[in-house]
Protein backbone atom coordinates (compact mmCIF):
# COMPACT_ATOMS: atom_id res chain seq x y z
CA UNK A 1 0.00 0.00 0.00
CA UNK A 2 1.37 3.14 -1.14
CA UNK A 3 -1.26 5.63 0.47
CA UNK A 4 -0.69 7.86 3.78
CA UNK A 5 -0.69 5.59 6.85
CA UNK A 6 -1.50 7.13 10.37
CA UNK A 7 -1.25 5.11 13.91
CA UNK A 8 -2.79 4.16 16.11
CA UNK A 9 -6.22 4.15 14.36
CA UNK A 10 -7.70 4.79 17.46
CA UNK A 11 -6.72 6.04 20.97
CA UNK A 12 -8.62 6.54 24.27
CA UNK A 13 -6.83 8.70 27.20
CA UNK A 14 -7.75 9.92 30.11
CA UNK A 15 -7.48 13.88 30.86
CA UNK A 16 -4.43 15.12 31.47
CA UNK A 17 -2.11 11.92 29.70
CA UNK A 18 0.38 13.25 26.74
CA UNK A 19 -0.22 11.36 23.76
CA UNK A 20 1.75 10.76 20.29
CA UNK A 21 0.29 10.04 17.32
CA UNK A 22 2.38 9.12 13.85
CA UNK A 23 2.05 9.76 10.48
CA UNK A 24 3.69 8.24 7.24
CA UNK A 25 3.22 10.07 4.25
CA UNK A 26 3.22 8.72 0.58
CA UNK A 27 7.15 8.12 -0.20
CA UNK A 28 9.08 11.00 -1.94
CA UNK A 29 6.18 13.79 -0.85
CA UNK A 30 7.87 16.59 0.30
CA UNK A 31 4.94 18.20 2.11
CA UNK A 32 3.47 16.68 5.25
CA UNK A 33 0.22 18.55 6.76
CA UNK A 34 -1.81 17.84 9.51
CA UNK A 35 -5.56 19.02 10.43
CA UNK A 36 -7.88 18.14 12.71
CA UNK A 37 -11.74 17.23 12.45
CA UNK A 38 -14.65 17.20 15.17
CA UNK A 39 -18.11 15.47 14.37
CA UNK A 40 -20.28 17.27 11.77
CA UNK A 41 -17.41 19.71 10.79
CA UNK A 42 -14.48 19.91 7.90
CA UNK A 43 -11.11 19.60 8.51
CA UNK A 44 -9.05 22.34 10.30
CA UNK A 45 -6.05 23.07 9.13
CA UNK A 46 -3.00 22.62 12.15
CA UNK A 47 0.29 22.88 10.56
CA UNK A 48 2.46 21.59 7.39
CA UNK A 49 6.25 21.10 6.92
CA UNK A 50 8.06 21.41 3.48
CA UNK A 51 10.77 18.58 3.91
CA UNK A 52 12.07 18.44 8.14
CA UNK A 53 11.27 22.22 8.19
CA UNK A 54 7.83 23.52 9.66
CA UNK A 55 6.25 26.39 7.86
CA UNK A 56 3.16 27.23 9.01
CA UNK A 57 1.11 26.53 12.37
CA UNK A 58 -2.42 27.89 13.05
CA UNK A 59 -3.74 29.36 15.95
CA UNK A 60 -5.22 26.29 16.99
CA UNK A 61 -2.15 24.85 17.42
CA UNK A 62 -2.16 25.51 21.31
CA UNK A 63 1.66 25.13 23.16
CA UNK A 64 0.37 21.97 24.40
CA UNK A 65 0.67 20.50 20.89
CA UNK A 66 4.32 19.94 18.87
CA UNK A 67 4.53 18.72 15.48
CA UNK A 68 7.86 17.24 14.17
CA UNK A 69 9.32 15.44 11.01
CA UNK A 70 13.07 15.15 11.89
CA UNK A 71 14.11 13.45 8.76
CA UNK A 72 11.21 14.90 6.34
CA UNK A 73 9.63 11.19 5.91
CA UNK A 74 7.56 10.47 8.62
CA UNK A 75 5.90 12.98 11.34
CA UNK A 76 4.57 12.96 15.18
CA UNK A 77 1.99 14.84 16.40
CA UNK A 78 2.52 15.19 20.24
CA UNK A 79 -0.49 16.47 22.69
CA UNK A 80 0.60 17.29 25.99
CA UNK A 81 -2.03 17.73 29.00
CA UNK A 82 -4.58 16.59 26.82
CA UNK A 83 -8.48 17.93 27.71
CA UNK A 84 -11.62 16.62 26.78
CA UNK A 85 -11.68 19.82 23.83
CA UNK A 86 -8.81 18.21 22.08
CA UNK A 87 -11.34 14.48 21.27
CA UNK A 88 -11.63 14.50 17.52
CA UNK A 89 -9.99 12.96 14.47
CA UNK A 90 -6.46 13.63 13.39
CA UNK A 91 -5.73 13.63 10.12
CA UNK A 92 -2.82 13.90 8.39
CA UNK A 93 -2.00 14.32 4.10
CA UNK A 94 1.05 14.77 1.91
CA UNK A 95 1.75 16.50 -1.45
CA UNK A 96 4.33 16.63 -4.31
CA UNK A 97 4.89 20.62 -4.18
CA UNK A 98 7.79 20.90 -7.06
CA UNK A 99 10.60 23.46 -6.29
CA UNK A 100 10.56 25.67 -8.82
CA UNK A 101 6.78 26.04 -8.31
CA UNK A 102 5.39 25.21 -11.88
CA UNK A 103 4.62 21.51 -11.60
CA UNK A 104 0.94 20.10 -10.30
CA UNK A 105 -1.11 22.12 -7.62
CA UNK A 106 -1.37 20.72 -4.25
CA UNK A 107 -3.09 17.75 -4.45
CA UNK A 108 -3.77 16.09 -0.54
CA UNK A 109 -3.67 13.04 0.10
CA UNK A 110 -5.13 11.58 3.16
CA UNK A 111 -4.59 9.33 5.64
CA UNK A 112 -7.44 6.95 7.54
CA UNK A 113 -7.07 9.39 10.71
CA UNK A 114 -6.10 9.00 14.21
CA UNK A 115 -9.55 9.29 16.41
CA UNK A 116 -8.94 10.85 19.50
CA UNK A 117 -10.68 10.66 22.76
CA UNK A 118 -10.03 11.95 26.14
CA UNK A 119 -12.22 10.68 29.18
CA UNK B 1 -9.25 34.41 6.62
CA UNK B 2 -10.67 32.95 3.81
CA UNK B 3 -14.18 31.81 4.81
CA UNK B 4 -16.05 28.88 2.84
CA UNK B 5 -19.52 28.07 2.98
CA UNK B 6 -21.05 24.96 0.96
CA UNK B 7 -25.19 24.11 0.15
CA UNK B 8 -27.14 22.74 0.43
CA UNK B 9 -25.41 20.74 4.20
CA UNK B 10 -27.77 17.48 3.52
CA UNK B 11 -29.06 16.43 0.45
CA UNK B 12 -31.10 13.22 -0.16
CA UNK B 13 -32.11 12.15 -3.85
CA UNK B 14 -33.37 8.95 -5.70
CA UNK B 15 -31.01 6.65 -7.76
CA UNK B 16 -29.98 8.07 -10.88
CA UNK B 17 -31.01 11.58 -9.91
CA UNK B 18 -28.46 14.66 -10.44
CA UNK B 19 -26.88 16.05 -7.30
CA UNK B 20 -25.50 19.79 -7.20
CA UNK B 21 -23.45 21.06 -4.32
CA UNK B 22 -22.42 24.68 -4.70
CA UNK B 23 -19.24 26.05 -2.79
CA UNK B 24 -18.63 29.87 -2.20
CA UNK B 25 -15.46 31.27 -0.86
CA UNK B 26 -13.95 34.57 -0.01
CA UNK B 27 -10.66 34.88 -0.67
CA UNK B 28 -10.04 36.09 -4.53
CA UNK B 29 -6.12 34.99 -4.12
CA UNK B 30 -7.73 31.32 -4.14
CA UNK B 31 -6.62 29.24 -7.51
CA UNK B 32 -6.96 25.75 -6.50
CA UNK B 33 -10.88 24.15 -6.14
CA UNK B 34 -10.93 20.40 -4.93
CA UNK B 35 -14.22 18.24 -3.86
CA UNK B 36 -13.27 15.62 -1.45
CA UNK B 37 -15.49 12.53 -0.57
CA UNK B 38 -15.72 11.40 3.15
CA UNK B 39 -16.89 7.66 3.78
CA UNK B 40 -17.62 7.31 7.29
CA UNK B 41 -14.56 6.02 9.22
CA UNK B 42 -12.24 7.20 6.43
CA UNK B 43 -10.26 10.08 5.41
CA UNK B 44 -11.17 12.57 2.81
CA UNK B 45 -10.47 11.24 -0.78
CA UNK B 46 -9.80 13.72 -3.54
CA UNK B 47 -12.72 12.99 -6.07
CA UNK B 48 -11.87 15.84 -8.89
CA UNK B 49 -10.27 19.59 -8.58
CA UNK B 50 -10.03 22.21 -10.89
CA UNK B 51 -7.53 25.11 -11.79
CA UNK B 52 -8.49 28.72 -11.67
CA UNK B 53 -7.72 28.69 -15.24
CA UNK B 54 -10.40 26.05 -16.47
CA UNK B 55 -13.92 27.18 -16.15
CA UNK B 56 -15.09 23.40 -15.79
CA UNK B 57 -13.68 19.96 -15.55
CA UNK B 58 -15.57 16.19 -15.89
CA UNK B 59 -14.42 13.31 -15.06
CA UNK B 60 -17.15 10.34 -15.68
CA UNK B 61 -20.19 10.86 -13.82
CA UNK B 62 -18.56 13.83 -11.98
CA UNK B 63 -18.06 17.12 -13.08
CA UNK B 64 -16.44 21.08 -11.24
CA UNK B 65 -17.52 24.15 -12.80
CA UNK B 66 -16.02 27.22 -11.63
CA UNK B 67 -17.34 30.77 -11.86
CA UNK B 68 -14.11 32.97 -10.53
CA UNK B 69 -15.85 36.37 -10.18
CA UNK B 70 -18.80 35.18 -8.49
CA UNK B 71 -16.55 33.36 -6.31
CA UNK B 72 -17.80 29.77 -6.29
CA UNK B 73 -17.76 26.31 -7.43
CA UNK B 74 -19.84 23.19 -7.69
CA UNK B 75 -19.76 19.83 -7.37
CA UNK B 76 -21.86 18.21 -10.53
CA UNK B 77 -22.99 13.99 -9.98
CA UNK B 78 -24.82 12.51 -12.30
CA UNK B 79 -26.85 9.47 -12.71
CA UNK B 80 -25.97 8.71 -9.09
CA UNK B 81 -25.76 5.47 -7.42
CA UNK B 82 -25.89 4.37 -3.71
CA UNK B 83 -22.10 3.99 -3.39
CA UNK B 84 -22.16 7.76 -3.78
CA UNK B 85 -23.96 7.95 -0.63
CA UNK B 86 -21.34 10.38 1.76
CA UNK B 87 -19.64 13.56 2.87
CA UNK B 88 -18.95 16.02 0.41
CA UNK B 89 -16.55 18.84 0.97
CA UNK B 90 -15.12 21.66 -0.78
CA UNK B 91 -11.48 23.05 0.13
CA UNK B 92 -10.18 26.01 -2.09
CA UNK B 93 -7.05 26.91 -1.37
CA UNK B 94 -4.15 28.67 -2.59
CA UNK B 95 -2.41 26.11 -4.99
CA UNK B 96 0.39 25.28 -3.13
CA UNK B 97 -0.47 25.60 0.80
CA UNK B 98 -3.40 24.89 3.30
CA UNK B 99 -7.12 23.84 2.47
CA UNK B 100 -9.70 25.45 3.93
CA UNK B 101 -13.00 23.05 4.48
CA UNK B 102 -16.60 24.10 4.34
CA UNK B 103 -18.35 21.89 6.38
CA UNK B 104 -20.11 19.49 4.23
CA UNK B 105 -22.95 18.29 2.50
CA UNK B 106 -24.04 14.91 3.44
CA UNK B 107 -25.64 12.71 0.38
CA UNK B 108 -27.69 10.25 0.51
CA UNK B 109 -29.02 8.28 -2.50
CA UNK B 110 -31.78 5.91 -1.77
CA UNK B 111 -32.38 2.87 -4.27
Amino acid sequence: DTGVSQDPRHKITKRGQNVTFRCDPISEHNRLYWYRQTLGQGPEFLTYFQNEAQLEKSRLLSDRFSAERPKGSFSTLEIQRTEQGDSAMYLCASSLVGLAGGSSYNEQFFGPGTRLTVL
Amino acid sequence: GENVEQHPSTLSVQEGDSAVIKCTYSDSASNYFPWYKQELGKGPQLIIDIRSNVGEKKDQRIAVTLNKTAKHFSLHITETQPEDSAVYFCAPGGGYNKLIFGAGTRLAVHP
